[in-house]
C-alpha cells in the first residue's frame, strides 16, 4: 500500500495562499491522489483528486510533481472556515478492499486572523 | 436534497445493549462505507457495501454487523456494546470506484458506552 507522509500541523494567515505538502514516494502508476478534510466536528469532505496533471475546482488546486512522488494541495485565499484536518491519501479506483481510502493523521491546519 | 443523514446523532448506552446506527443516503449511490473515529487512530473503516445484499469487511469488524437490503439504507448494529466500541461513528457513499473514490460523509453519531 502506498503510504502518504504530511506535516503534523500548519500555521496560515487569513487572505493568504495555504500550501499543503504531501510526500507519496511509494505510488503506484495507477493510484490517484486524493485531499480531504475534516472540520472540528463534522465528517470529512471531499476537496480534490488527481492522477498525473494539476487540478483545480472550486475549493482548491492540486499540484502533483511529474515523478508523481509528492503533491500539494493549494487553499487560494484561506479563510478561517479552513481551519481543520487535511488528509492526503493515494488510492487507486478498484471495486474491492484496494480501493477503500486510508485515513492517516493528517495535517492540522490553522487560518489564523 | 438530503444527501446523506445518520440517526441518532448522540447515543448512550450500556456495556452487552444492542444498539443500531441507521444512515440513509438519497442519491442512489452504489457504494456505502462505515467508519470509527477514535482520538489517535484517526478514522477507520468497519464495514462497507458495493451494492445492495453486498457487504465487506474493513479494516475494523469484529463487533459489528451490517445489512445493505435496500440502496439507500446501511444500518450499523453493534450486537453487544462494549466500552471499546465508544467512538464517533460516521457513514460514507459514493456513486461507484471506477471514475472516482469521491465519498459523501454524514454528519456522524456520537456513541458512549458506559
Amino acid at each position: 500500500d502506498a503510504k502518504t507522509t504530511q506535516p503534523t500541523s500548519m500555521d496560515c494567515a487569513e487572505g493568504r495562499a495555504a500550501n499543503l505538502p504531501c510526500n507519496h514516494s511509494t505510488i503506484s502508476g495507477n493510484e490517484y491522489v486524493y485531499w480531504y478534510r475534516q472540520i472540528h466536528s463534522q465528517g470529512p469532505q471531499y476537496i480534490i483528486h488527481g492522477l498525473k496533471n494539476n487540478e483545480t475546482n472550486e475549493m482548491a488546486s492540486l499540484i502533483i510533481t511529474e515523478d508523481r512522488k509528492s503533491s500539494t494541495l493549494i487553499l487560494p485565499h484561506a479563510t478561517l472556515r479552513d481551519t481543520a484536518v487535511y488528509y492526503c491519501i493515494v488510492r487507486a479506483n478498484y471495486g474491492g478492499s484496494q480501493g477503500n481510502l486510508i485515513f492517516g493523521k493528517g495535517t492540522k491546519l490553522s487560518v489564523k486572523p | 436534497d438530503a444527501g446523506i443523514t445518520q440517526s441518532p446523532r448522540y447515543k448512550i448506552t450500556e456495556t452487552g445493549r444492542q444498539v443500531t446506527l441507521m444512515c440513509h443516503q438519497t442519491w442512489s449511490h452504489s457504494y456505502m462505507f462505515w467508519y470509527r473515529q477514535d482520538l489517535g487512530h484517526g478514522l477507520r473503516l468497519i464495514y462497507y457495501s458495493a451494492a445492495a445484499d453486498i457487504t465487506d469487511k474493513g479494516e475494523v469488524p469484529d463487533g459489528y454487523v451490517v445489512s445493505r437490503s435496500k440502496t439507500e439504507n446501511f444500518p450499523l448494529t453493534l450486537e453487544s456494546a462494549t466500552r471499546s466500541q465508544t467512538s464517533v461513528y460516521f457513514c460514507a457513499s459514493s456513486e461507484s470506484r471506477q471514475g472516482s473514490n469521491e465519498q459523501y460523509f454524514g454528519p456522524g453519531t456520537r456513541l458512549t458506552v458506559t
